[in-house]
């Protein structure tokens, strides 16, 4: 069983389109995240989020947005796609507290054309 | 401001040859520090979490340490296999839900 899954896993696409990539987790957790890992391989926090609380990371502008349908599901909508985009996104949900590990899904390759 | 630099960028090894990865950290409280390792292509893989120094946990041929400004994971024995990306991170002081990510060690063992 995969614990934390994201579609698609390859997505191609022009700048200045709407896009959106779908995570879902079936370990019970209380909170999901969602990472951006650039062409360095350095993963940064975009948001973190549980049913009570969403934490954006202020340098995330705010053509990004997460959407949780419910506990098991972060999807994240972009629109307006830029070509700096272009990176590996990654969903990783954990129980709640901060000494808790985070557990990831495979990611989503965006390129913007 | 949370800082975690990892050590170094990358480490080849023949099949056989101990050594270690560094992870220095500076962030007001550290409440734990995780190991992951990352495969080409996949998310990274949760090894280990840390809470105290003086601490230590051991997984096949990897150990993992901790003292009040840095971790160390040590690699006995390597095989091809274990090449990967090894990531440490900690909990950001700000936010604790938020993990601080180093850049990583691209570990290449050659048979």
């Amino acid at each position: 069983d995969t614990a934390v899954s994201q579609t698609p896993k390859y997505l191609v696409t022009q700048m200045g389109n709407d896009k959106s990539i779908k995570c879902e987790q079936n370990l019970g957790h209380d909170t999901m995240y969602w990472y951006k890992q650039d062409s360095k391989k350095f993963l940064k926090i975009m948001f973190s989020y549980n049913n009570k609380e969403l934490i954006i990371n202020e340098t995330v502008p705010n053509r990004f947005s997460p959407k949780s349908p419910d506990k098991a599901h972060l999807n994240l909508h972009i629109n307006s796609l830029e070509l700096g985009d272009s990176a590996v996104y990654f969903c990783a949900s954990s129980r709640q507290g901060s000494n808790q590990p985070q557990h990831f899904g495979d990611g989503t390759r965006l390129s913007i054309l | 401001e949370d800082q975690v630099t990892q050590s170094p960028e990358a480490l080849r090894l023949q099949e056989g040859e101990s050594s270690s990865l560094n992870c220095s950290y500076t962030v007001s409280g550290l409440r734990g520090l995780f190991w992951y390792r990352q495969d080409p292509g996949k998310g990274p893989e949760f090894l280990f979490t840390l809470y105290s120094a003086g601490e230590e946990k051991e997984k096949e041929r990897l150990k993992a340490t901790l003292t009040k400004k840095e971790s160390f994971l040590h690699i006995t024995a390597p095989k091809p296999e274990d090449s990967a990306t090894y990531l440490c991170a900690v909990p950001s002081s700000g936010s604790a839900r938020q993990l601080t990510f180093g850049s990583g060690t691209q570990l290449t063992v050659l048979p």
